[in-house]
């Protein structure tokens, strides 16, 4: 149980496009979904969290218009990379849980994110 | 400020025991995970901790003291399949997850 999908799992595209990122919790009901970025041999860094049906709360130094969130329902939240450039290829994770507090966070397979 | 501290690095012995520490200050707490990761790949859960004393679940068990801010996760029999990073994370009173950098652990034959 408590499996997260996160699609694409590879993008290359070219710099000024923006891309979107999915994630889904196919077997639960996810409350609570993060989206983290994460640096070559670095730990995660937590870029927003988001509820269901309400905005998501961003990290400080993280760009609202850059980085678009959507938490639609319990099972999808959508992470879009607008106008990307070089600076902003990284492997971004998904993770999903069902209660703040105790509840694991479930992590989707990341997309690993190329601007050229 | 919050802070976890794991080491960076540890080497150890397919076959053998090994013991990643981690230690935490944070604004409150309301459990510590342990998580897995392979290189290029997304975390696993691996462990929850909230109350003092060791949680074991087959080759892995995961300690807490909260009183000393201090958990660590034990590895046994070591497999070359456990060569990844070790994150350790702690929830805090806002159940924010605190990550640590994570200690990548080396396994040699």
């Amino acid at each position: 149980g408590a499996v997260v999908s996160q699609h694409p799992s590879r993008v290359i595209c070219k710099s000024g496009t923006s891309v979107k990122i999915e994630c889904r919790s196919l077997d639960f009901q996810a409350t609570t979904m993060f989206w983290y970025r994460q640096f070559p041999k670095k730990s995660l860094m937590l870029m927003a969290t988001s509820n269901e049906g309400s905005k998501a709360t961003y990290e400080q130094g993280v760009e609202k218009d850059k980085f678009l969130i959507n938490h639609a329902s319990l099972t999808l939240s959508t992470l879009t990379v607008t106008s990307a450039h070089p600076e902003d290829s990284s492997f971004y994770i998904c993770s999903a849980t069902t209660d703040r507090g105790g509840q694991p966070q479930h992590f989707g397979d990341g997309t690993r994110l190329s601007i050229l | 400020g919050q802070n976890i501290d794991q080491p960076t690095e540890m080497t150890a012995t397919e076959g053998a025991i090994v013991q990643i520490n981690c230690t935490y200050q944070t604004s409150g707490f309301n459990g510590l995970f342990w998580y897995q990761q392979h290189a290029g790949e997304a975390p696993t859960f691996l462990s929850y901790n909230v109350l003092d004393g060791l949680e074991e679940k087959g080759r892995f068990s995961s300690f807490l003291s909260r009183s000393k801010g201090y958990s660590y996760l034990l590895l046994k029999e070591l497999q070359m399949k456990d060569s990844a990073s070790y994150l350790c994370a702690v929830e805090d009173s806002n159940y924010q997850l605190i990550w640590g950098a994570g200690t990548k652990l080396i396994i040699k034959p």
